[in-house]
């Protein structure tokens, strides 16, 4: 069966450091890749998806990036963190025949200060 | 752009149905979906309904579509306490890679 990991399950970071999100999935190849992220308000914004490695679709312009160096590895970065970045982040993945339906990691509450 | 919502917030007693409603613009949706969403963890697929479907019945969980309306709704039969969650709605079209969620509805159920 599938599984998917997120690490770390929580992280503290102050104004202005790096970061590195890592997703790995298991029990699949090939499959498409998501980065969510949730805010306090509780909605859904999608950040980033790759349909494959080195392949990465950007939906919102902001101060993050992804990168996909594996098949199922994404990971999500950032350079300097702004107070705007805390929230709850979100990996999930899909397959790319069938429903699209999308699976999702247990997540990273990420606390910039 | 797309959109799917939802009411913000639905309680109800232990015991009852309980109906949590959606309704999305793009007429050429294929897929619907439900999540459940238990605080502090990921959101879990609860069940989905093809679009040239009307119903889906799953233990507890009836899913009715309404593709004129561009409606959907999931009912729980039953409710449970376990069930208090922020439910999820959302929708794609065949051969896109992404799905389209609603903001969440947040089911309380009390004792």
């Amino acid at each position: 069966s599938q599984t998917i990991h997120q690490w770390p399950a929580t992280l503290v970071q102050p104004v202005g450091s790096p970061l590195s999100l890592e997703c790995t999935v298991e029990g699949t190849s090939n499959p498409n890749l998501y980065w969510y992220r949730q805010a306090a308000g509780r909605g859904l914004q999608l950040l980033f998806y790759s349909v494959g490695i080195g392949q990465i679709s950007s939906e919102v312009p902001q101060n993050l990036s992804a990168s996909r160096p594996q098949d199922r590895q994404f990971i999500l970065s950032s350079k300097k963190l702004l107070l705007s970045d805390s929230g709850f982040y979100l990996c999930a993945w899909s397959p790319k025949r069938g429903r699209n339906e999308q699976f999702f990691g247990p997540g990273t509450r990420l606390t910039v200060l | 752009g797309e959109d799917v919502e939802q009411s913000l917030f639905l309680s109800v007693r232990e015991g009852d149905s309980s109906v949590i409603n959606c309704t999305y613009t793009d007429s050429s949706s294929t897929y619907l979906y439900w999540y459940k969403q238990e605080p502090g963890a990921g959101l879990q697929l609860l069940t989905y309904i093809f679009s040239n479907m009307d119903m889906k019945q799953d233990q507890r969980l009836t899913v009715l579509l309404n593709k004129k309306d561009k409606h959907l709704s999931l009912r729980i039969a039953d409710t449970q306490t376990g069930d208090s969650a922020i439910y999820f709605c959302a929708e794609t079209v065949s051969g896109y890679s992404t799905l389209t969620f609603g903001k969440g509805t947040m089911l309380l159920v009390s004792p």
